[in-house]
């Protein structure tokens, strides 16, 4: 089946700082989404990506669709510690019918650290 | 603003015996889904559901899985031997129906599972 690889693992940064984690694949994927999960709690939605080459910001947030559909980045910009938690990558692939009942593959997860 | 909700938030059970997670989607949504999240792991995929039946579901979702939809608003996993292996997060996802799956997921805050 489909992998995602996420890097890096782990990030521990300063306040203020920009942070950018990224997911590649060895196939296509249709669309991108990025989640946040914080301890106890589900994954929450922060930025999906439904073209190749989109670029789309939430806030301080911005991720792009990469224009091979194999790879995706998240960028932080002037980290808060509140950002703290886990992000997640997740590929969505369409099936040969043009439908897609919306099975997601996940990234290993980044874990970021924020120092105040 | 509508959620996911997943109940119970931890479960204990006993090896071998019979444990039901449940869900209730969000109200207009279409597509329901179950994952699981070992500890320190990513999010696993595990079935889909659409339209009464399942959509597509993985190789981790063998015989001992099942779902159902037993009314217009909950969505239940259930497991019928648990193993050890099967200690876990679950979380219940779901999804409206609006194009061709590119909508995106909303995920609960998941059940916590220990068997022992």
């Amino acid at each position: 089946g489909q992998q995602l690889n996420q890097s890096p693992q782990s990030m521990f940064i300063q306040e203020g700082e920009d942070v950018s984690m990224n997911c590649t694949s060895s196939s296509i994927f249709n669309t991108w989404l990025w989640y946040k999960q914080d301890p106890g709690e589900g994954p929450v939605l922060l930025i999906a990506l439904y073209k190749a080459g989109e670029l789309t910001s939430n806030g301080r947030l911005t991720a792009q669709f990469g224009i091979t559909r194999k790879d995706s980045f998240l960028n932080i910009s002037a980290s808060i510690p509140s950002d703290v938690g886990i992000y997640f990558c997740a590929g969505q692939l369409r099936n040969a019918g043009g439908t897609s009942y919306g099975k997601l593959t996940f990234g290993q997860g980044t874990i970021l650290t924020v120092h105040p | 603003e509508p959620e996911v909700t997943q109940t119970p938030s931890h479960q204990v059970t006993q090896m071998g015996q019979e444990v039901i997670l449940r869900c209730v989607p969000i109200s207009n949504h279409l597509y329901f889904y179950w994952y699981r999240q070992i500890l320190g792991q990513k999010v696993e995929f595990l079935v889909s559901f659409y339209n009464n039946e399942i959509s597509e579901k993985s190789e981790i979702f063998d015989d001992q899985f099942s779902v159902e939809r037993p009314d217009g608003s909950n969505f239940t996993l259930k497991i019928r031997s648990t193993k050890l292996e099967d200690s876990a997060m679950y979380f219940c996802a779901s999804r409206p129906h609006r194009g061709p799956g590119n909508q995106p997921q909303h995920f609960g805050d998941g059940t916590r599972l220990s068997i022992l």
